[in-house]
């Protein structure tokens, strides 16, 4: 049981460059979720997914892209990065049904830096 | 979620016990306190949940005010390896999963 799996774990980025975070989970949990998380602050919720096939904006979705089409992997997308992207960033999962209770499970983050 | 008001930092000597505490004086009937802590670079880990009654696991106690507008995370025994920004989370037990997480409390366990 891995838990909570994400790649790369360090990136470099030039300004306009796409690319894709992925995050995988062995836990057969239905909710991911990806945050993320600027120097000295909170996290930040930037789309998540109740299951395949069905995803929605969090907090701050401009600039990223995910899609579910199995319940194991949940990737986000960046289009065209920008600096203001320069961040780290946390996928997470859990439950959804109520009988398992409300707690989220996170990777180890991504780090990534647009230059 | 519910609002929650926790103090920015504390110290606490190594070995000694760490006391968390948490105001959420607008908690609902239906919503539980829970508690995470994000050890540097690292991504948040869960610790413990609790809806009224005390609660203890391997990591931590929490007590929950009979009025429930107040907790406290007791670490029995901290270790240098519990330094770490600890968030108190009040939400439902179902329904939307996101979590929404505060300032914290940056816990210093000292030598």
């Amino acid at each position: 049981n891995a838990g909570v799996t994400q790649t790369p774990k360090f990136q470099v980025l030039k300004t306009g460059q796409s690319m894709t975070l992925q995050c995988a989970q062995d836990m057969n949990h239905e909710y991911m979720s990806w945050y993320r998380q600027d120097p000295g602050m909170g996290l930040r919720l930037i789309h998540y997914s109740v299951g395949a096939g069905i995803t929605d904006q969090g907090e701050v979705p401009n600039g990223y892209n995910v899609s579910r089409s199995t319940t194991e992997d949940f990737p986000l997308r960046l289009l065209s990065a920008a600096p203001s992207q320069t961040s780290v960033y946390f996928c997470a999962s859990s439950y959804f049904s109520g009988v398992a209770g409300n707690t989220i499970y996170f990777g180890e983050g991504s780090w990534l830096t647009v230059v | 979620d519910a609002k929650t008001t926790q103090p920015t930092s504390m110290d606490c000597a190594e070995g000694r016990a760490a006391n968390l505490p948490c105001n959420h004086s607008t908690i609902s009937g239906n919503e539980y306190v829970y508690w995470y802590r994000q050890i540097h670079s690292q991504g948040p880990q869960y610790i413990i949940h609790g809806l009224k009654n005390n609660e203890t696991n391997e990591m931590a106690s929490l007590i929950i005010t009979e009025d429930r507008k107040s907790s406290t995370l007791i670490l029995p025994h901290a270790t240098l390896r519990d330094t770490a920004v600890y968030y108190c989370i009040v939400r439902p037990h179902t329904g939307r999963r996101a979590l929404t997480f505060g300032s914290g409390t940056r816990l210093q366990v000292q030598p």
